[in-house]
């Protein structure tokens, strides 16, 4: 079955450390998606890649960082610049030109600093 | 930035009643999503409305449009335990290579 991998499932990092998280998908998809979500609110877009080795900031992009060698993987990683990590993030992508039909979204990974 | 905002922030109802979730909008759109999301886990799509329809069925869900007002409305009619999530909306601008806005979303929760 297609889909989005996401993992790990549930993360720690210690103060001052960087983490990558994982995002892999097998639905062919151009775009690729990072977003964050804090308890109770909405999805904040931190980067996305329509095409390998092109990527753009989103709304909240300052210590982040991400890469996109092969049009599967989108990594995420999670810097010690970044001074509140601790939140549930989101991978999604879609086929850009049937965008219309709307992302698929990972199962996400939980990030908790320690 | 263009945003959706749902209302209510949370919503409690019986088993076999009917929710009613709204989302407002700022700036001209070209289509507007909702989606569900159970708890710790990630966000589905359910449906997606273009600016040039009023109205979509699908199953029990059904979706309004009202671009003169920008707002959009979302009915789960028969609702059921499992439909307890939160519910999202978002925006989209244009046809091709958009990003979609999401808005803080509305709780549901059914009771049985």
């Amino acid at each position: 079955d297609g889909g989005i991998t996401q993992s790990p499932k549930y993360l720690f990092r210690k103060e001052g450390q960087n983490v990558t998280l994982s995002c892999e998908q097998n639905l062919n998809h151009d775009a690729m998606y990072w977003y964050r979500q804090d308890p109770g609110q909405g999805l904040r877009l931190i980067y996305y890649s329509q095409i390998v080795n092109d990527f753009q900031k989103g709304d909240i992009a300052e210590g982040y960082s991400v890469s996109r060698e092969k049009k599967e993987s989108f990594p995420l990683t999670v810097t010690s610049a970044q001074k509140n990590p601790t939140a549930f993030y989101l991978c999604a992508s879609t086929d850009l030109l049937r965008a219309n039909y709307g992302y698929t979204f990972g199962s996400g990974t939980r990030l908790t600093v320690v | 930035s263009q945003q959706g905002e749902e209302d209510p922030q949370a919503l409690s109802i019986q088993e076999g009643e009917n929710a009613t979730m709204n989302c407002s909008y700022k700036t001209s759109i070209n289509n507007l999503q909702w989606y569900r999301q159970n708890s710790g886990r990630g966000l589905v799509h359910l449906i997606l409305i273009r600016s040039n329809e009023r109205e979509k069925h699908s199953g029990r869900l059904r979706v309004t449009l009202d671009t003169s007002k920008k707002s959009s409305s979302l009915l789960i009619t028969a609702s059921r335990a499992a439909d307890t999530a939160s519910y999202f909306c978002a925006t989209g601008t244009y046809n091709y290579g958009q990003n979609f806005v999401f808005g803080p979303g509305t709780r549901l929760s059914v009771l049985p």
